[in-house]
């Protein structure tokens, strides 16, 4: 059965914090990634990578910023945290090539104070 | 640019048939998926085409015509356990197969 798992189900942390997000999959798969979901606007892509130590940022990277540097586990690292980073963060997994969907972790719900 | 419309909300009744419709228009089309996502929960894959014409999995079925720039979801005897978002999906041509999501549709099924 395919896995991805999230470090925290729910996190509370204040402005100016650095806030670390672990993703971990046990499906061997190359491509990894991180997404935002905001009500009215769906899953927005922040960073993938498709090999270890490799990335690529996505539609809004802007305050983020990741780290591969072990084949299933892909992190999300928020430099300083702030209030419109509050949000419910999905982790995904998916091979690299063929029909094959993405695969995603039960997400982590942040909230900046 | 990239562009998926779908409906925000569709209520129907259980045992009903409700149709969720997404309409694309994006760079590169290497597919569309459906998933469902129960509230506070991962999504999860229904079902993928990449070819025009319909795909049946037992309560439900995928449409996509690539012309149009359209799918539709069609939920069968709808139960109440159906209640839940259904996002669809485009997967693009680029290396890494990333995908554009739709804002997701909320279906509220009644008694």
């Amino acid at each position: 059965d395919v896995k991805v798992t999230q470090s925290s189900r729910y996190l509370v942390k204040r402005t100016g914090e650095k806030v670390f997000l672990e993703c971990v999959q046990d499906m061997d798969h190359e491509n990894m990634f991180w997404y935002r979901q905001d009500p009215g606007l769906g899953l927005r892509l922040i960073y993938f990578s498709y090999d270890v130590k490799m990335k690529e940022k996505g539609d809004i990277p802007e305050g983020y910023s990741v780290s591969r540097e072990k084949k299933e586990r892909f992190s999300l690292i928020l430099e300083s945290a702030s209030t419109n980073q509050t949000s419910m963060y999905l982790c995904a997994s998916s091979q690299l090539v063929g029909g094959e969907t993405q695969y995603f972790g039960p997400g982590t719900r942040l909230l900046v104070l | 640019g990239q562009n998926i419309d779908q409906p925000t909300e569709m209520t129907a009744t259980e045992g009903a048939i409700v149709q969720i419709n997404c309409t694309y228009q994006t760079s590169g089309f290497n597919g569309l998926f459906w998933y469902q996502q129960h509230a506070g929960e991962a999504p999860t894959f229904l079902s993928y085409n990449v070819l025009d014409g319909l795909e049946e999995k037992g309560r439900f079925s995928s449409f996509l015509s690539r012309s149009k720039g359209y799918s539709y979801l069609l939920l069968k005897e709808l139960q109440m356990k159906d209640s839940a978002s259904y996002l669809c999906a485009v997967r693009g041509t680029d290396s890494w197969g990333k995908f554009q999501f739709g804002a997701g549709t909320q279906v509220v099924v009644t008694p």
